[in-house]
């Protein structure tokens, strides 16, 4: 597809589940960055990649949260022993570059995440 | 801590009326601003964007506006249309990083009657 596919589009676990969210970045693109949207908030950074290098893990709220790019080009977002507090939307973007500033950052529709 | 505010969750404008939507941010290292509109089931788009040496850009029908001493900044919609209607991001990019990484506000959403 041309633009940043994520699936599932909603998924649904019971707390203790560990899930794994996927990203498909538009082909080329260098930078891919996770974001986790609480309801009502703005995205919170979670990881930046290069490639398959994963060059800032700051904004993972915990040990639970891993998040891969073996290939350079898809990447899993896993959360381990999920809680509730992980329900969120959680937002993929793709750049062509690697820019200080990004302009040209294109986000997936997201993957819904519902911990009950 | 809240580095950048959106202290207005919504906002209700007439058609062809301005909207005006508010930012404001606390910390010093930010220097570039951007506006993402986000309609639901769908990932932020971006709208426009300012660099902290500028005061004002302009792009049709929308303009941002900076004031650095302030902290704040606003986004300027005029006229307002009815498919303006949706989530509106503030974000800020850090001088200290290389690669965009961006803090968001709450959103505002903006509802344009026509």
């Amino acid at each position: 597809g041309a633009g940043v596919s994520q699936s599932p589009r909603y998924k649904v676990a019971k707390r203790g589940q560990d899930v794994a969210l996927r990203c498909d970045p538009i082909s080329g693109h260098v930078s891919l960055f996770w974001y986790q949207q609480a309801l009502g908030q703005g995205p919170e950074f979670l990881t930046y990649f290069q490639n398959e290098a994963q060059l800032d893990k700051s904004g993972l709220p915990s040990d639970r949260f891993f998040a891969e790019r073996p290939e350079g080009s898809v990447s899993t977002l896993k959360i381990q022993r999920t809680q509730q507090e992980d329900s969120a939307v959680y937002l993929c973007a793709s750049s062509l570059i690697q820019a200080r500033i990004n302009t040209e950052a294109f986000f997936g529709q997201g993957t819904r995440l519902t911990v009950v | 801590d809240q580095q950048v505010k959106q202290n207005s969750p919504s906002l209700s404008v007439q058609e062809g009326r301005i909207s005006i939507l508010n930012c404001d941010y606390t910390n010093s290292m930010f220097d570039y601003f951007l506006w993402y509109k986000k309609y639901p089931a769908e990932g932020p788009t971006f709208l426009i964007s300012i660099s902290s040496i500028k005061d004002k850009n302009e792009d049709g029908r929308f303009t941002v506006f900076l004031n650095k001493s302030a902290k704040h900044l606003s986004l300027h919609i005029v006229p307002s249309q009815p498919g303006d209607s949706a989530v509106y991001f503030c974000a800020a990019s850090d001088g200290g990083t290389s690669y965009g990484k961006l803090t968001f506000g709450q959103g505002t959403i903006l509802t344009v009657h026509p």
